[in-house]
């Protein structure tokens, strides 16, 4: 089972760029990481997915370094609005099987004004 | 609204009743998902759909727990002789299995409180 690591909680401001990081030393040839996003009283959102080196989209970006046992969320510019947890997952979710795929606690970030 | 509906949103039961809960995914997904969510905590997986067969349940899922997904579309999760323990948030998901990521979309939970 891949497991992964990451802080439980982080404080940011407004207009910072927040990076969380997660480790995830036992990652598999055949899995990829996807973050997960979700405010309280809702359920998860998808933000990002990624199986090395960069990826960026209209909300963040992921960066995985050559070996993958770690990984970066980045989000560019946070507003009030991005106070949440976030969760970092390791697993071929593509197949659909969620079975072994651990959430863990998720990094809860608060953004002050 | 096509997002990933679920009813009720809030139950409150007895300890020992039971509590059945729907899920209806967005129209075009084959994959169904249901979690379960203690505060504090990241979301379990307790089973999994394609189409109308369960392909995976977590061993979390006691005999008191069984989930259907009858037709294909919508989803049911029975709890019976409910119990303290079982009082948390259940989540439902569902993705399209030609998506390359298999994005999955949640629900808004149903909370369950076992008195």
């Amino acid at each position: 089972l891949a497991k992964t690591t990451q802080p439980i909680s982080m404080d940011s401001y407004e207009g910072q760029e927040v990076n969380i990081t997660c480790s995830h030393n036992n990652i598999a040839t055949n899995d990829y990481i996807t973050w997960y996003q979700q405010f309280p009283s809702q359920g998860p959102r998808f933000i990002i997915q990624g199986y090395k080196t960069k990826v960026t989209n209209e909300v963040a970006s992921l960066f995985i370094p050559a070996d993958r046992k770690s990984s970066t969320l980045s989000l560019p510019r946070v507003s009030l609005s991005d106070t949440a947890v976030y969760y970092c997952l390791v697993g071929d979710l593509r197949a659909g099987n969620n079975r072994k795929l651990i959430w863990g606690l998720g990094t809860s970030l608060a953004v002050n004004p | 609204d096509t997002g990933v509906s679920q009813d009720p949103r809030h139950k409150i039961t007895k300890r020992g009743q039971n509590v059945t809960f729907r899920c209806d995914p967005i129209s075009e997904h084959n994959r169904l998902y249901w979690y379960r969510q203690t505060l504090g905590q990241g979301p379990e997986f307790l089973t999994y759909f394609q189409n109308e067969a369960q392909l995976e349940k977590s061993r979390l899922l006691s005999d008191r727990f069984s989930a259907e997904r009858p037709k294909g579309s919508f989803s049911t999760l029975e709890i019976q002789r409910t119990e303290q323990g079982d009082s948390a948030m259940y989540l439902c998901a569902s993705s399209f299995s030609a998506s390359s990521s298999n994005e999955q979309f949640f629900g808004p939970g149903t909370r369950l409180t076992v008195l």
